[in-house]
């Protein structure tokens, strides 16, 4: 059961153009929605992350969108550089609700994004 | 402030053998999980710790266990390796409050012939 699905594999993005990356969920319990970059053989390093009370945070380049009756989210990148080539993973998690998942995130399967120059 | 320190880097072990990892959090940070990154299954929980005790586990085999030292640094075991435990074994921490970003180690990659 995949409570959190990034169904593209891939995205190919010309540098300069805008990045569009998108992640939807099925647990209605998830309340904090976080985005996290990977290069191989590395950990993941947070990009940018959500509470489930606004539905949009921006951080310089990087603007999260959540959409919770649609149980979607998407992470834009403007403009798109050639080192934001990686990985970018969607993870989830309940925080304050009942049950709350104390470092747990359930991710996505990535999707790995090249930015062409 | 330094960032999750996880030793050793790169390990390779035989099929049946044990292995123990080391992950010590950032200064500060009470809450240690642990991950396993598989291509064909992702980022996957294992375990968390919060001051030396379990609070979380994740649907892994009691083949795999943890534990967390008063100094909130951790150490997860495997037993009995098997060729499928190969992979990337990562350490994340946090405050522990819960509902909050976690700060990943670079990982320990383990192969296991």
């Amino acid at each position: 059961d995949q409570q959190v699905k990034q169904n593209s594999p891939s995205l190919s993005v010309q540098e300069g153009r805008i990045s569009i990356l998108n992640c939807d969920y099925t647990n209605s319990m998830f309340d904090y929605f976080l985005w996290y970059k990977k290069y191989p053989a590395e950990g993941p390093t947070f990009l940018i992350s959500i509470s489930s009370i606004k539905d949009k945070n921006e951080d310089g380049r990087f603007t999260v969108f959540l959409n919770k009756s649609a149980k979607h989210l998407s992470l834009h990148i403007v403009p798109s550089q050639p080192g934001d080539s990686a990985v970018y993973f969607c993870a989830a998690s309940r925080g304050n609700a009942g049950g709350t998942s104390y470092g747990k995130l359930t991710f996505g399967q990535g999707t790995i994004l090249t930015v062409h120059p | 402030k330094a960032g999750v320190t996880q030793t050793p880097r790169y390990l390779i072990k035989t099929r049946g053998q044990q292995v123990t990892l080391s992950c010590s959090p950032i200064s500060g940070h009470r809450s240690v999980s642990w991950y396993q990154q598989t291509p064909g299954q992702g980022l996957q929980f294992l375990f968390e710790y919060f001051s030396e005790t379990q609070r979380n586990k994740g649907n892994f085999p009691g083949r795999f266990s943890g534990r967390q030292f008063s100094n909130s640094r951790s150490e997860m075991n495997v037993s009995t390796l098997e060729l499928g435990d190969s992979a990337l074994y990562l350490c994340a921490s946090s405050i522990g409050q819960g509902g909050e970003k976690l700060f990943f180690g670079s990982g320990t990659q383990l192969s296991v012939l």
